[in-house]
């Protein structure tokens, strides 16, 4: 199984802010099939990345994946409002998929 | 418009069984793999359960096989649940969610989720 870790678990930013999002793998996600998922309260996840670096549709250019083999960033260049949520990492290489921890985005 | 409404949840004893059902519309439902994440209250996304699109392959996660069982019915483009032996732990958020194929795609639409509670 890959184990999939995430950090920090909390990050406090204000809006205007530059987000850095961490996800480590426990082994090299094959072919880098990792993904990024924003998940508001009440809400079902929605994919924000895939492939480790390729928005997915509808995602905002501010938004930005990068990392391969074990170690993966999510980065948001300039927070929106609508943008603090919890974000989760999630490998699709395997056919055991397994999701990160999570990373809450909250407000400063 | 790609839909997945589930259905289903419910409270139930430590003990029971639940069937949840997904309904799915707007988008090729034969062609694709189908999934199960669920999320406890206040917790993180756990995958349970895929199979593919002719239901050729099942996985499940440790953590439910042997009490879960996935199924599909892609002439009324559903996918179901089958919950035995239902664990307190097992309380969450059920979520249905497709990818093209397994593995090799990600979760690109989910649906709103059904709650299920397991209490005596």
């Amino acid at each position: 199984e890959v184990v999939l870790t995430q950090s920090p678990g909390i990050l406090s930013l204000s809006p205007g802010e530059r987000a850095t999002l961490s996800c480590t793998a426990s082994q090299s996600v094959r072919r880098n099939y990792l993904a990024w998922y924003q998940q508001k309260p009440g809400q079902a996840p929605r994919l924000l990345i895939s492939g480790a670096s390729s928005r997915a549709t509808g995602i905002p250019d501010r938004f930005s994946g990068s990392g391969s083999g074990t170690d993966f960033t999510l980065t948001i260049s300039r927070l929106e409002p609508e943008d603090f949520a919890v974000y989760y990492c999630q490998q699709y290489g395997t056919s055991l998929f397994t999701f990160g921890p999570g990373t809450k985005v909250d407000f400063k | 418009e790609v839909q997945l409404v589930e259905s289903g949840g419910g409270l139930v004893k430590p003990g029971g069984s639940l069937r949840l059902s997904c309904a799915a519309s707007g988008f090729t439902f034969s062609v694709y793999s189908m999934t199960w994440v669920r999320q406890a209250p206040g917790k993180g996304l756990e995958w349970i359960s895929s199979a593919t699109s002719s239901s050729n392959y099942i996985y499940y996660a440790d953590s439910v096989k042997g009490r879960f069982t996935i199924s599909r019915d892609n002439a009324k483009n559903s996918l179901y649940l089958q919950m035995d032996s239902l664990r307190a732990e097992d309380s969450a958020v059920y979520y249905c969610a497709r990818c093209l194929v397994i593995p090799d795609a990600p979760l690109d639409s989910w649906g709103q989720g059904t709650l299920v509670t397991v209490s005596s």
